[in-house]
């Protein structure tokens, strides 16, 4: 059975980065058949799309946050893991690691989604 | 920025038939995926590519899309239903950008 699960820390300061990795285990990163990707939903608020990335490494950010948003992906450990840069309050929220589906549209561009399988989530507080 | 606009509120009797939208300019060329979540819990796919179901999901879970409009109808809700509902889909660009749309609370009762 497929599982993902956050870990890092819950509480970041402001200006900071903040760090997260997903472990995934029941699937294999390398065998390049998802994108995998993570979610966010600021507390009482809806789910905002941060990024994904496939197997080799290749990315697709959120132009919102992209110039502040690293994912990268250790195959050999079959974890992927997020960094967000120069926190503030507003990044507070639970974020979510999840499996993404993909395809290619008729103009022959990618599309991710997330998938089936979400971690449970982790709660990161920006606070001094 | 691309969006993708739902109704904030949607309110159905146990039994009835209920029915959230989901609207955006690249919902004709791109798919819809939709999304349950219980409070306090991880979102739940219940609709991908448009209208397809996952395993495990209800068969009064259905989905579809018309033009700039994809939606999810739940037919003879459940109160064990009742939760938000978030669509998704992606933009119209080349560079891919996931959105999400704002979510609908469902109350069955």
């Amino acid at each position: 059975q497929l599982q993902l699960q956050e870990s890092g820390p819950g509480l970041v300061r402001p200006s900071e980065t903040l760090s997260l990795t997903c472990t995934v285990s029941g699937d294999s990163i390398s065998s390049g058949t998802s994108y995998w990707g993570w979610i966010r939903q600021p507390p009482g608020k809806g789910l905002e799309w941060i990024g994904t990335i496939n197997y080799s490494g290749s990315t697709y950010y959120n132009p919102s946050l992209k110039s502040r948003v690293t994912i990268s992906v250790d195959t050999s450990k079959n974890q992927f893991s997020l960094k967000l840069s120069s926190v503030t309050a507003a990044d507070t929220a639970v974020y979510y690691c999840a499996r993404h589906m993909y395809y290619y549209d008729s103009s022959g561009y990618l599309c991710t989604s997330p998938g089936g399988y979400w971690g449970q989530g982790t709660l990161v507080t920006v606070s001094s | 920025s691309y969006e993708l606009t739902q109704p904030p509120s949607v309110s159905v009797s146990p039994g009835q038939t209920a029915r959230i939208t989901c609207s955006g300019d690249s919902l004709p060329k791109k798919y819809a995926y939709w999304y349950q979540q219980k409070s306090g819990q991880a979102p739940v796919l219940v609709i991908y590519e448009d209208s397809k179901r996952p395993s495990g999901i209800p068969e009064r879970f259905s989905g579809s899309s018309s033009g700039t409009v994809a939606t999810l109808t739940i037919s003879g809700a459940q109160v064990e239903d009742e939760a938000d509902y978030y669509c998704y889909s992606t933009d119209s660009s080349g560079n891919h950008r996931g959105v999400f749309g704002g979510g609908t609370k469902l109350t069955v009762l």
